[in-house]
Parts: C-alpha cells; sequence; structure tokens
C-alpha cells in the first residue's frame, strides 16, 4: 500500500517559471490537502478538496491553484514562481481524524 | 479564523527529564491530534483526542484534551534521545474539513 505519494521530491525553478506538483493517493480517502511548510514552522494549508470536482481555499491560497478530476490524484500548480514560494510541500489525504502525509517536494525558487 | 497556538516553541532538554508542551486556541475543535515529525520526513500521527477532558497514553507520552476542546497538552515522561523532532498539534474544525496545524514544538533530547 503506497499510501500518499508526491512527485517531485526536488526541483530548483527560476522566477516567473511554472511547475506543477503531483500528488495521488490509494486509500479512497475524499478529503485531500496541500501544506507548506517552511524552515523551521509549521504546517500552513494552501488548498483543500473534499471530494472529486470540489475544492476550496486554505490559508495561503495566493500564487496556487488545484484542481481534483479524480479521488486519487490532487495537483498543485504554480503559475509564476516567486522565492516567497521557496518551502517544502506536503500533501496530504485524510482519513476521519487521522491524516496521512507524503514525504514532501523540496521547491526552492531562485 | 482558527488559530493553534504551540508552546514552547524550542525546548532542549537532557536525557530523562519530564517535560509538557502546549496547544492553546480560542476555538472550539471536534478533535485535536497530535504528529511527530523528523527531519526530512512528512508528519505522523501520534494520538487523536475527540471528547473534552479525554486523556490518552502512548507508551511515557500522555495527551490530554481540554474540557471545553479548546486545548491540548502534551507530557513526556524520562525523556530519550528518540524523542528528537517536531511536534505538531491539530485540530479539525467543526465542519470537520479542514486541519489546522499549530506551529510546532521543536525538542531536543540531549543524552
Amino acid at each position: 500500500n503506497a499510501g500518499v505519494t508526491q512527485t517531485p521530491k526536488f526541483r530548483i525553478l527560476k522566477i516567473g517559471q511554472s511547475m506543477t506538483l503531483q500528488c495521488t493517493q490509494d486509500m479512497n480517502h475524499n478529503y485531500m490537502y496541500w501544506y507548506r511548510q517552511d524552515p523551521g514552522m509549521g504546517l500552513k494549508l494552501i488548498y483543500y478538496s473534499v471530494g472529486a470536482g470540489i475544492t476550496d481555499k486554505g490559508e495561503v491560497p495566493n500564487g496556487y491553484n488545484v484542481s481534483r478530476s479524480t479521488t486519487e490524484d490532487f495537483p498543485l500548480r504554480l503559475e509564476l514562481a516567486a522565492p516567497s514560494q521557496t518551502s517544502v510541500y506536503f500533501c496530504a489525504s485524510n482519513a476521519l481524524t487521522e491524516a496521512f502525509f507524503g514525504q514532501g517536494t523540496r521547491l526552492t525558487v531562485v | 479564523t482558527q488559530l493553534l497556538e504551540q508552546s514552547p516553541q524550542f525546548l532542549s532538554i537532557q536525557e530523562g527529564e519530564n517535560l509538557t508542551v502546549y496547544c492553546n486556541s480560542s476555538s472550539v475543535f471536534s478533535s485535536l491530534q497530535w504528529y511527530r515529525q523528523e527531519p526530512g520526513e512528512g508528519p505522523v500521527l501520534l494520538v487523536t483526542v475527540v471528547t473534552g477532558g479525554e486523556v490518552k497514553k502512548l507508551k511515557r507520552l500522555t495527551f490530554q484534551f481540554g474540557d471545553a476542546r479548546k486545548d491540548s497538552s502534551l507530557h513526556i515522561t524520562a525523556a530519550q534521545p528518540g524523542d528528537t523532532g517536531l511536534y505538531l498539534c491539530a485540530g479539525e474544525n467543526t465542519g470537520g474539513f479542514k486541519t489546522i496545524f499549530g506551529a510546532g514544538t521543536r525538542l531536543f533530547v540531549k543524552a
């Protein structure tokens, strides 16, 4: 059972470039989340989804977009990368009262 | 906006000492979880508390949910170097859709 899988694990982007962070889960969870974690800090919620076709903004959605066409996949899109988006990004899916996390994507914008 | 505040932010102690970390909010949560995160990894669930006043024990770790379901504490007895890590509390809002995290308590246990 793979759980939550994120790709890529590392990426360096130039300012203004775009990219998609991929997230897939094989546990048939309806709830999925994207968080960012800055050095030494906790997690900030970017976007979340309560099911296929339904997404909503979290605490820090500016500069990001998401889609949820299937239960399994929840990609996060950065359209115009900025240095402030340098962070570690975690995708998670939720089964009632437990969130399962991917291993993270470390993104650096230079 | 629901906010979870954790204290202390950083704690460095000797092996064998006891410690307590706190997670406080002005909002009511339907449940609260504690996670532990090691460098380069995602958070891993330690415990979920659901009922006000609930106490759960996990070996040397004791978790308590406040009576009003607005706060929680994690107590570690006889800390060991293997307890070193970032401890995060997270609350489910009453709608159950969002999981909000605190900023974490970074614990370092010296041998």
